[in-house]
């Protein structure tokens, strides 16, 4: 069974704050994924990668970078954070193209 | 531009009974789709798939059909159980893409 696992259930930060999400999978996926959900909205892509050291941007790219210096190892920094940044963020792994994507069990981050 | 939309934000269904949830896409490069099942405090769950070239699959209880000429796909749950009250999400992909389009999701609610 694939498993994804998010550092933090639920966190609360201060406006302004460094923040970081941690996800890691352990099934040897190529491909890593940071996701927001918000009501009404769906789930929206911040950023993903399909290697290590390698990202590209999704839809809502700003306020919002990433790391992955290992390959089962996806990081996302809110380098400032602000209340409209107060979500739920979904990390997800998949295989390779047109693969099933994995998805951990979330952070509820709020914002004050 | 919303290219995946779930046009029901929520479906209230007897126990029993078949549960119809719809998807509309607009992009017609997309070639391959999923269903994913979400509960509170828990990340997706992939339900089923299925691919441009079939026009139905079909998993147990679930099915998916594609009518690619409306850019349409919907699931059907046949019969309803209350443990399939969630939220499900449609996605959809293309060939030579990493990237996953997320519907905004319909809540079910199967009714005992």
């Amino acid at each position: 069974d694939v498993k994804v696992t998010q550092s933090s259930r639920y966190l609360v930060k201060r406006t302004g704050e460094k923040v970081f999400l941690e996800c890691v999978q352990d099934m040897d996926h190529e491909n890593m994924f940071w996701y927001r959900q918000d009501p009404g909205l769906g789930l929206r892509l911040i950023y993903f990668s399909y290697d290590v050291k390698m990202k590209e941007k999704g839809d809502i790219p700003e306020g919002y970078s990433v790391s992955r210096e290992k390959k089962e190892r996806f990081s996302l920094i809110l380098e400032s954070a602000s209340t409209n940044q107060t979500s739920m963020y979904l990390c997800a792994s998949s295989r390779g193209d047109q693969e099933t994507q994995y998805f951990g069990p979330g952070t509820r981050l709020l914002v004050l | 531009d919303q290219q995946v939309k779930q046009n029901s934000p929520s479906l209230s269904v007897q126990e029993g009974r078949i549960s119809i949830l719809n998807c509309d896409y607009t992009n017609s490069m997309f070639d391959y789709f999923l269903w994913y099942k979400k509960y509170p405090a828990e990340g997706p769950t992939f339900l089923i798939s299925i691919s441009s070239i079939k026009d139905k699959n079909e998993d147990g209880r679930f099915t998916v059909f594609l009518n690619k000429s409306a850019k349409h796909l919907s699931l059907h749950i046949v019969p309803s159980q209350p443990g399939d009250s969630a939220v499900y999400f449609c996605a959809a992909t293309y060939s030579g893409t990493y990237k996953y389009i997320f519907g905004t999701g319909t809540r079910l609610k199967v009714l005992a």
